[in-house]
C-alpha cells in the first residue's frame, strides 16, 4: 500500500532563517506531488506541484521554492522566512487523478 | 464570489442527530466533487467522491445539484467520533490534481 511521510511535525523558525521541508512517498511511481499550505481560517492553498523528477509548477509567487529531486521526494524550502510563511504546510500525492493523499502536516510558526 | 463556500460553523449538534451541510460553487464548468475530513492540526482525508446521482457510504450521503450549483453532505445517527471539519472540494472537467479548488470548512461538534 501507498504511504506519505513529511517531516517535521512542528517547527518554530526565526524570521530570516531557512527552511526545509521534506516528504517522501512510498508504494508508489510517478506520482504527482504537491506541496500546500493552511492559514488559519483559510482553505487549503496549492503552493507547488509536480508531474515529475526536475518538474516543478509554482502556482502563487511567494518566498518559498520546491525540488523534487528524486520520483518519490519533494521538498519545500526557504532561504528567508518571513512572518507570513507561518502556517500548516501539507504534502500530497495522487496517481495522476483528482484524489489526493495528504501527509501528516507541518505546522511552522515563523517568529 | 468565493470558488467554493462552506458556512464555517460551527453546527453543535447532539448525538444521534442527522445534520446536513452544503457548499456552493461559481464555476459551472466543474465536474467533480469531493467531500474530505480534516480533524483538528491533522492532514484532510478524503470521505468520499459526490456523483451525479448522488451516493452513499455508510452513514453518509453526498449529493450534487449542478442546477443550483452545490454539493451536499448529510450525516445521519452523528457519533461524537464525526467530530471534524469537512472540507468540500471541486475541480473541473480538465483539471487534474492541481486544480482542485478547496473550501475553507464547515465544523461540526458532536456532543453527548
Amino acid at each position: 500500500s501507498q504511504t506519505i511521510h513529511q517531516w517535521p511535525a512542528t517547527l518554530v523558525q526565526p524570521v530570516g532563517s531557512p527552511l526545509s521541508l521534506e516528504c517522501t512517498v512510498e508504494g508508489t511511481s510517478n506520482p504527482n506531488l504537491y506541496w500546500y499550505r493552511q492559514a488559519a481560517g483559510r482553505g487549503l492553498q496549492l503552493l507547488f506541484y509536480s508531474i515529475g523528477i526536475g518538474q516543478i509548477s509554482s502556482e502563487v509567487p511567494q518566498n518559498l521554492s520546491a525540488s523534487r529531486p528524486q520520483d518519490r521526494q519533494f521538498i519545500l524550502s526557504s532561504k528567508k522566512l518571513l512572518l507570513s510563511d507561518s502556517g500548516f504546510y501539507l504534502c500530497a500525492w495522487s496517481q495522476g487523478g483528482e484524489k489526493l493523499f495528504f501527509g501528516s502536516g507541518t505546522q511552522l510558526s515563523v517568529l | 464570489r468565493k470558488e467554493v463556500e462552506q458556512d464555517p460553523g460551527p453546527f453543535n449538534v447532539p448525538e444521534g442527530a442527522t445534520v446536513a451541510f452544503n457548499c456552493t460553487y461559481s464555476n459551472s464548468a466543474s465536474q467533480s466533487f469531493f467531500w474530505y475530513r480534516q480533524d483538528c492540526r491533522k492532514e484532510p482525508k478524503l470521505l468520499m467522491s459526490v456523483y451525479s446521482s448522488g451516493n452513499e457510504d455508510g452513514r453518509f450521503t453526498a449529493q450534487l445539484n449542478r442546477a443550483s450549483q452545490y454539493i451536499s453532505l448529510l450525516i445521519r445517527d452523528s457519533k461524537l467520533s464525526d467530530s471534524a471539519t469537512y472540507l468540500c472540494v471541486v475541480t473541473p472537467l480538465t483539471g487534474g490534481g492541481n486544480k482542485l479548488t478547496f473550501g475553507t470548512g464547515t465544523q461540526l461538534k458532536v456532543e453527548l
